[in-house]
């Protein structure tokens, strides 16, 4: 069974600090995904990694992927309050079914001013 | 840009009655798929639909649970008689395009179960 975990669960910062948020899973999987999910909404696509050393940047967000060490990162720099949300990582293995994404448990980011 | 979209947004029903979800997907993709969130709880997996057909579904899809694509466009979920455990948001999702398989989320429905 494919298992993922974050940490930290909950993560409040100063602005204008960094920060790193973990995803480690359990086994081999094809794709890393980052999604981000304000209160009461929707789940918003951040960056999808696809192979080892893998490294994409959006602004103030850059994730990393290590396959060895089935490993992701998502780095946080220089917070900004706008940043403030739940923070999801998900892997998924192809199969000619599809390919379903299991979640971890989210990072609910706090960016105080 | 196209987005996936839910209705209704937000559904409160009586235990036991019979609910009916409905997603509108971007694309013509052949993969579209049905995942729910407890309120404050990671998202799960429920069901992947292909080619109109059930391919895969998770361990929380019971014979309560079914799918349909009534019309070729709507994709549709079921759930047959409501327990109090099946409050959640409830999204759909399927690739942007043809080209990528990045999932894309609908706006979800929240169904409140009384």
């Amino acid at each position: 069974e494919l298992k993922v975990e974050q940490n930290p669960l909950f993560l409040s910062m100063q602005e204008g600090k960094n920060y790193t948020i973990y995803c480690n899973y359990s086994t081999t999987s094809d794709r890393l995904y980052w999604y981000r999910q304000d209160p009461g909404k929707s789940l918003e696509s951040l960056f999808v990694l696809l192979s080892n050393g893998a490294v994409k940047q959006e602004g103030r967000l850059m994730a990393s992927l290590d396959t060895k060490a089935r490993l992701s990162t998502l780095h946080i720099t220089a917070a900004v309050h706008d940043l403030s949300a739940t923070y999801f990582c998900a892997v998924d293995k192809l199969e000619t079914s599809g390919s379903r994404l299991t979640f971890g448990e989210g990072t609910q980011l706090t960016v105080n001013p | 840009e196209p987005e996936v979209t839910q209705t209704p947004s937000h559904q409160v029903t009586q235990m036991g009655q019979e609910v009916i979800l409905r997603c509108v997907p971007i694309s013509n993709h052949l993969y579209f798929y049905w995942y729910r969130q407890i309120l404050g709880q990671k998202v799960e997996f429920l069901v992947s639909f292909y080619n109109n057909e059930i391919s895969e579904k998770s361990e929380i899809f019971d014979d309560q649970f079914s799918v349909e694509r009534p019309d070729g466009s709507n994709f549709t979920l079921k759930i047959r008689s409501t327990k109090l455990e099946d409050s959640a948001m409830y999204f759909c999702a399927g690739p942007k395009d043809r080209y990528t398989d990045t999932q894309y989320f609908g706006p979800g429905t929240r169904l409140t179960v009384l």
